[in-house]
C-alpha cells in the first residue's frame, strides 16, 4: 500500500497565530515529500519540495520564512503556516512519492481558516 | 516548460453513458501518466497509471494513450452519479509530477 495520512484535517485559528500540518507516510518511507495549496475551485498549487534531511525547496512567490518546512524522518514532514492572516486560509494538501517511482500519494488535506 | 492541457469542463453526460476525458501533454520523453479523481473538498486519489501505449482497464475505467500524439484519455463506462468529481491528469515533470488544471465531470442521474 502506499497511505499517506495528514494531521489535522480542519483547524481553526486566530490571525497572528501559528499552525503545524503533519503529513505522514505510513507503510513507506518518503524521501521526498511536496505541499500544495488548493483555493475553492481552483487549481492544485505546489508550495515546496521537502527532502528527508535537507531545506525544503520553494517555489517562486512562496514565502520560506512565513511557511516553515520542516522534514525531519523519511515517513514525517511538518508545515508551519506562522502569524497566519486570512489570506492564508485555504486547503493545504501533502503528498509523497516512493522511492523508485513517480506516482504522488495524497494526505487527506487540511482546511485552515484564519478568523 | 513541462505542461499538461486539459478542458476544465464542466463536461456533462447522463447516468450509464460513457464519459470520456482527455489530456495532451508537452514532454515528448514522459513515459507514464497518471490520472486523479478529486471529490469537492477532499485530496485528490489516484486511480489509474499507465505506462505504455495503447488501453489499459480497470474496472469501469480505461486508459488511453498515444504517444506519438501525446495524448492520453479516461474513459468511464457505465457512469454514476458517484463519479463526479474533478478528474486530473498528471506526468511527472524533474521532481513533482506536473498536473493538469483537471475536467470537473458531472454525472446526471
Amino acid at each position: 500500500g502506499a497511505v499517506v495520512s495528514q494531521h489535522p484535517s480542519r483547524v481553526i485559528c486566530k490571525s497572528g497565530t501559528s499552525v503545524k500540518i503533519e503529513c505522514r507516510s505510513l507503510d513507506f518511507q518518503a524521501t521526498t515529500m511536496f505541499w500544495y495549496r488548493q483555493f475553492p475551485k481552483q487549481s492544485l498549487m505546489l508550495m515546496a519540495t521537502s527532502n528527508e534531511g535537507s531545506k525544503a525547496t520553494y517555489e517562486q512567490g512562496v514565502e520560506k520564512d512565513k511557511f516553515l518546512i520542516n522534514h525531519a524522518s523519511l515517513t514525517l514532514s511538518t508545515l508551519t503556516v506562522t502569524s497566519a492572516h486570512p489570506e492564508d486560509s485555504s486547503f493545504y494538501i501533502c503528498s509523497a512519492t516512493k522511492t523508485g517511482g513517480p506516482e504522488a500519494f495524497f494526505g487527506q488535506g487540511t482546511r485552515l481558516t484564519v478568523v | 516548460q513541462k505542461e499538461v492541457e486539459q478542458n476544465s469542463g464542466p463536461l456533462s453526460v447522463p447516468e450509464g453513458a460513457i464519459a470520456s476525458l482527455n489530456c495532451t501533454y508537452s514532454d515528448r520523453g514522459s513515459q507514464s501518466f497518471f490520472w486523479y479523481r478529486q471529490y469537492s473538498g477532499k485530496s485528490p486519489e489516484l486511480i489509474m497509471s499507465i505506462y505504455s501505449n495503447g488501453d489499459k482497464e480497470d474496472g469501469r475505467f480505461t486508459a488511453q494513450l498515444n504517444k506519438a500524439s501525446q495524448y492520453v484519455s479516461l474513459l468511464i463506462r457505465d457512469s454514476q452519479p458517484s463519479d463526479s468529481a474533478t478528474y486530473l491528469c498528471a506526468f511527472p515533470g524533474n521532481t513533482p509530477l506536473v498536473f493538469g488544471k483537471g475536467t470537473r465531470l458531472s454525472v446526471i442521474a
